[in-house]
């Protein structure tokens, strides 16, 4: 099984700031990588696919990179509807085994 | 407009079978690509994927719970089924059904339904 990590565990930011979020892969999973957003309540939102192809309406502040085992989510300039948790996921297995990291929660400094 | 439904009991009993289905529309899984998965968190914890069945029938499986879960779907009336035998209090989770969709090589998850919680409890 591939295992996901994601530092920091939390982010403290404030609003305008930016913000850089790490998730790191304990085998190469090449670009088949993706990052969610899920606010408190709510379904996680994909934001970027393919490691740094973002999804459809998603502002160009979100950003992704990385390939193999190191991946990077950037906000450039944090809006206050950006506070939340973001998950990479890898879906490079075959068969699935589609693995999602602990998160990274981005909160208010 | 793609949107999907979770539904199923809230309580179940340690022991006993859960069995949620997922009712979708703006989308067919006969369409060469398609896909559904269902997708569980605890309670303040992480996000974990369970199972995938696709526009040809194929089914697949987390392997640390592949013996307890069955998916299937019912393409008539745009349904997903996923059941969990021998539910425990571990078990109790937010299940989240979500549209999965290739585009070779990328496979998105992009749409999701708002979850439904069941708690495992005795």
């Amino acid at each position: 099984e591939i295992v996901m990590t994601q530092s920091p565990a939390t982010l403290s930011v404030s609003p305008g700031e930016r913000a850089t979020l790490s998730c790191r892969a304990s085998q190469s999973v090449s670009s088949n990588l993706a990052w969610y957003q899920q606010k408190p309540g709510q379904a996680p939102r994909l934001l970027i696919y393919g490691a740094s192809t973002r999804a459809t309406g998603i502002p160009a502040r979100f950003s992704g990179s990385g390939s193999g085992t190191e991946f990077t989510l950037t906000i450039s300039s944090l809006q206050s509807e950006d506070f939340a948790v973001y998950y990479c996921q890898q879906y490079n297995n075959w068969p699935p085994e589609y693995t999602f990291g602990p998160g990274t929660k981005v909160d208010i400094k | 407009q793609v949107t999907l439904r979770e539904s199923g009991p809230a309580l179940v009993k340690p022991t006993q079978t859960l069995t949620l289905t997922c009712t979708f529309s703006g989308f067919s899984l006969s369409t060469s690509g398609m896909c559904v998965s269902w997708v569980r968190q605890p309670p303040g914890k992480a996000l974990e994927w369970l199972a995938l069945i696709d526009w040809d029938d194929d089914k697949y499986y987390s392997t640390s719970l592949k013996t307890r879960l069955t998916i299937s779907k019912d393409t008539s009336k745009n349904q997903v089924v996923l059941t969990m035998t021998n539910m425990d209090p571990v078990d109790t989770a937010t299940y989240y059904c979500a549209r999965t969709k290739w585009e070779l090589p990328e496979l998105l998850f992009d749409y999701w339904g708002q979850g439904t919680l069941v708690t495992v409890s005795s």
